[in-house]
C-alpha cells in the first residue's frame, strides 16, 4: 500500500514568518494529495488539495507544491498567524477511495 | 444539517469487552470510512465502505468489524477489546465525485 512520510513532526515559527511542511509518498500511481488541519480537540478539516496533473496551487496564505518525479509534496504557509497553530496532516491516494495519511506536524506560532 | 455524527464521544472498556461505535451522515454520501488516530502515527484507515453494500479492509483492520447498515450508517465493532485499541476513532464520509473527507467529531476509547 501507499506509505506517506511527513517532516518535521514539530515546527515552531515566529508570527509573521513562513512555515513549510514536507511529505514523501511511495506509490508513483498516487494522484491526489490533500492537506488537513486539526485544531486541538477538533476534527480534521481539508485546507487545500492538489491533483497529480498540477504542480502548484495557492489559496490566500497557503500553497501546495508537488514534484511527481521526486514523489514529494509540500505545504507552505506564509505570514503565519496564531490561528495557524494546529496539527497538519498530508495524505495521498490512488483513485478516490483510500487516503493514506502522514504522521502529522504540530505547528506552533509564537506571538 | 448535522454532517457526520458519531456516538459515543467517550467510552471506557475493560479488556475483553465488546462495543460498537456508531456513525451516521446526512449528506447522502456514498463512501464512509473509519480511522483511528494515535499520537505520532497520524490517521490510519481501519475499514471503509465505497458504497452501500460494500466494505473493505484498510491498513489496520485486525480486531475490528464493520457494518454498512444503509447509505447513512456505518458502524465499527470491537468484539474483544484490547489495550492496544485505546485510541481516538474518527468516522468520515465522502460524496460521489468529490474528494473532500468530512469527519465526525471523534470518539475517544480507553481500554483498561
Amino acid at each position: 500500500g501507499e506509505n506517506v512520510e511527513q517532516h518535521p513532526s514539530t515546527l515552531s515559527v515566529q508570527e509573521g514568518d513562513s512555515a513549510v511542511i514536507k511529505c514523501t509518498y511511495s506509490d508513483s500511481a498516487s494522484n491526489y494529495f490533500p492537506w488537513y488541519k486539526q485544531e486541538l480537540g477538533k476534527r480534521p478539516q481539508l485546507i487545500i488539495d492538489i491533483r497529480s496533473n498540477v504542480g502548484e496551487k495557492k489559496d490566500q496564505r497557503i500553497a501546495v507544491t508537488l514534484n511527481k518525479t521526486a514523489k514529494h509534496f509540500s505545504l507552505h504557509i506564509t505570514e503565519t498567524q496564531p490561528e495557524d497553530s494546529a496539527v497538519y496532516f498530508c495524505a495521498a491516494s490512488i483513485g478516490d477511495y483510500k487516503l493514506s495519511f502522514g504522521a502529522g506536524t504540530t505547528v506552533t506560532v509564537r506571538a | 444539517n448535522a454532517g457526520v455524527t458519531q456516538t459515543p464521544k467517550f467510552q471506557v472498556l475493560k479488556t475483553g469487552q465488546s462495543m460498537t461505535l456508531q456513525c451516521a451522515q446526512d449528506m447522502n454520501h456514498n463512501s464512509m470510512y473509519w480511522y483511528r488516530q494515535d499520537p505520532g502515527m497520524g490517521l490510519r484507515l481501519i475499514y471503509y465502505s465505497a458504497s452501500e453494500g460494500t466494505t473493505d479492509k484498510g491498513e489496520v483492520p485486525n480486531g475490528y468489524n464493520v457494518s454498512r447498515l444503509n447509505k447513512r450508517e456505518f458502524s465499527l465493532r470491537l468484539e474483544s477489546a484490547a489495550p492496544s485499541q485505546t485510541s481516538v476513532y474518527f468516522c468520515a464520509s465522502r460524496g460521489a465525485g468529490a474528494n473532500v473527507l468530512t469527519f465526525g467529531a471523534g470518539s475517544r476509547l480507553t481500554v483498561l
